[in-house]
């Protein structure tokens, strides 16, 4: 099983700031990685997929980038409305595909 | 507009069954493989299982293969996860996920996740 490891945990953060959150591989998934956003209460959200490819209706300040084992989320100038749970899953190996255990945004 | 409607959470015993169903609209819901993920209180994310568009091949996790069967009626547009054989640890939110294709196959993501129903195994 490919075991996705999110850094960090928890983050709490300003409005404005610029947020990175990356996503280890156990083993190499190509770029096989998308992005989910689970605001509290809500559904998990798809925000980017195959590493760094947009989502329509998603904010232009979500990219992502990454290929092999190493990935990473970025949120340019964050706004309270970004807080939420952020999830990477990989759909390599098929049919256990995982996800990372989440890393919780805070606005401060 | 996509939607996915679960239903038929609640509190259940140990040892006991539960039928979950996911009741699909705003798509050709043949066209799509569907999973469900789940999600224990406080917890993050746990694929459960998955099902082809034309419902001929299925998935499960290690954690719940023998006990649970996802089935689906494209002709009502439902999804299904019959589960036998509860545990205190089944506890979860279960959402019922689109995948991208027909097919569960590799580099696919899911699209779009229903709102979830609670499933609580308690005695």
């Amino acid at each position: 099983e490919i075991v996705l490891t999110q850094s960090p945990d928890f983050q709490s953060v300003t409005p404005k700031e610029k947020v990175t959150i990356t996503c280890r591989a156990s083993q190499s998934i190509g770029s096989s990685l998308h992005w989910y956003q689970q605001k509290p209460d809500q559904s998990p959200k798809l925000l980017i997929k195959y590493a760094s490819q947009s989502i329509s209706g998603v904010p232009s300040r979500f990219s992502g980038s990454g290929s092999g084992t190493d990935f990473t989320l970025t949120i340019n100038s964050l706004e309270a409305e970004d807080a939420a749970t952020y999830y990477c899953h990989q759909s390599s190996s098929l049919p256990r595909y995982t996800f990372g255990q989440g890393t919780k945004l805070e606005i401060k | 507009e996509v939607q996915l409607l679960e239903s038929g959470g609640g509190l259940v015993q140990p040892g006991g069954s539960l039928r979950l169903s996911c009741a699909a609209s705003g798509f050709t819901f043949s066209s799509y493989a569907m999973s469900w993920v789940r999600q224990a209180p406080g917890k993050g994310l746990e694929w459960v299982s998955a099902i082809s568009g034309s419902g001929g091949s299925t998935y499960y996790a290690d954690s719940v293969k023998g006990r649970f069967t996802i089935s689906r009626d494209n002709s009502k547009n439902t999804l299904y996860l019959q589960m036998n054989s509860l545990r205190a640890e089944d506890t979860a939110v279960y959402y019922c996920a689109k995948w991208v294709r027909p097919y569960y196959d590799s580099s696919g993501y899911y699209v779009y996740w229903g709102q979830g129903t609670l499933v609580t195994v308690s005695s």
